[in-house]
C-alpha cells in the first residue's frame, strides 16, 4: 500500500527567504505525486503534480516540486516566500492506471507559517 | 464546493449512536472518497469508490461502513460511534480530467 510521509510539521521562513517541504513517498509502481495547499477555513487546492516525464515540475503561484525517484522524494520548493503562502501543505500520491489514478492519500501536512 | 453536497455540517453523538453522513455529487464522476481530517494527521482515506457498485477500503476503515448504491451519491456510516471517531468528515470527488479533488463542506462530528 502507499504512503506518504512529510517529516516537518511547522516550519517558518522569513518573507522573501527560500523554502523547501519534503516528501517521501512509498509506493511500488511510478507513483503519481501531488502537492496541496490548504488556506485556514478553506479547501485544498492543487498546487502541482507529476505523472512521468520531466521530473522538475512548476506549479501555480511559483511552486516548483522535483520527482527524485532514487530517493523517493517529490520536495516542493520556492525561490521566495509572500505572506500569503503561509497555509498547510500536503502532498499526496495515487495509485495509476491506465487512463487515470485513484485512491488519493495524503501525508500529515507541513505547517508554513511566514514572518514579515 | 459547487458539486459536492455533505450532510450533516455538525453532529454530536453519544458512543454506542450510529449515523449516516451523507454525500452526493451532481458531476457525474466515478470516484468519490471519504477522508477524516484530524489536527497533525492531515487527510486520512477511510473509504473510497471508483464506480457505482464498487468500494475499496482506504487507510482507516474500521469502525465504518460505506454504501455506493448509484454514481450519485456514496454514504459513510458509523455503525457504534467511539470518542476516537471525532473529527472533521470530508466526501470528495475525483475529477481527472481536470486533475482535481472537489471536496465537500465537511462534517464536524464531536462523539462523547
Amino acid at each position: 500500500a502507499q504512503s506518504v510521509t512529510q517529516p516537518d510539521i511547522h516550519i517558518t521562513v522569513s518573507e522573501g527567504a527560500s523554502l523547501e517541504l519534503r516528501c517521501n513517498y512509498s509506493y511500488g509502481a511510478t507513483p503519481y505525486l501531488f502537492w496541496y495547499v490548504q488556506s485556514p477555513g478553506q479547501g485544498l487546492q492543487l498546487l502541482l503534480k507529476y505523472f512521468s516525464g520531466d521530473t522538475l515540475v512548476q506549479g501555480i503561484k511559483g511552486f516548483e516540486a522535483e520527482f527524485k525517484r532514487s530517493q523517493s522524494s517529490f520536495n516542493l520548493r520556492k525561490p521566495s516566500v509572500h505572506w500569503s503562502d503561509a497555509a498547510e501543505y500536503f502532498c499526496a500520491v495515487a495509485e495509476g492506471f491506465s487512463g487515470g489514478y485513484n485512491k488519493l492519500i495524503f501525508g500529515a501536512g507541513t505547517r508554513l507559517a511566514v514572518h514579515p | 464546493n459547487a458539486g459536492v453536497t455533505q450532510t450533516p455540517k455538525f453532529q454530536v453523538l453519544k458512543t454506542g449512536q450510529s449515523m449516516t453522513l451523507q454525500c452526493a455529487q451532481d458531476m457525474n464522476h466515478n470516484s468519490m472518497y471519504w477522508y477524516r481530517q484530524d489536527p497533525g494527521m492531515g487527510l486520512r482515506l477511510i473509504y473510497y469508490s471508483a464506480s457505482e457498485g464498487t468500494t475499496d477500503k482506504g487507510e482507516v476503515p474500521n469502525g465504518y461502513n460505506v454504501s455506493r448504491l448509484n454514481k450519485r451519491e456514496f454514504s459513510l456510516r458509523l455503525e457504534s460511534a467511539a470518542p476516537s471517531q471525532t473529527s472533521v468528515y470530508f466526501c470528495a470527488v475525483l475529477v481527472t480530467a481536470r486533475e482535481k479533488l472537489f471536496f465537500g463542506s465537511g462534517t464536524q462530528l464531536s462523539v462523547l
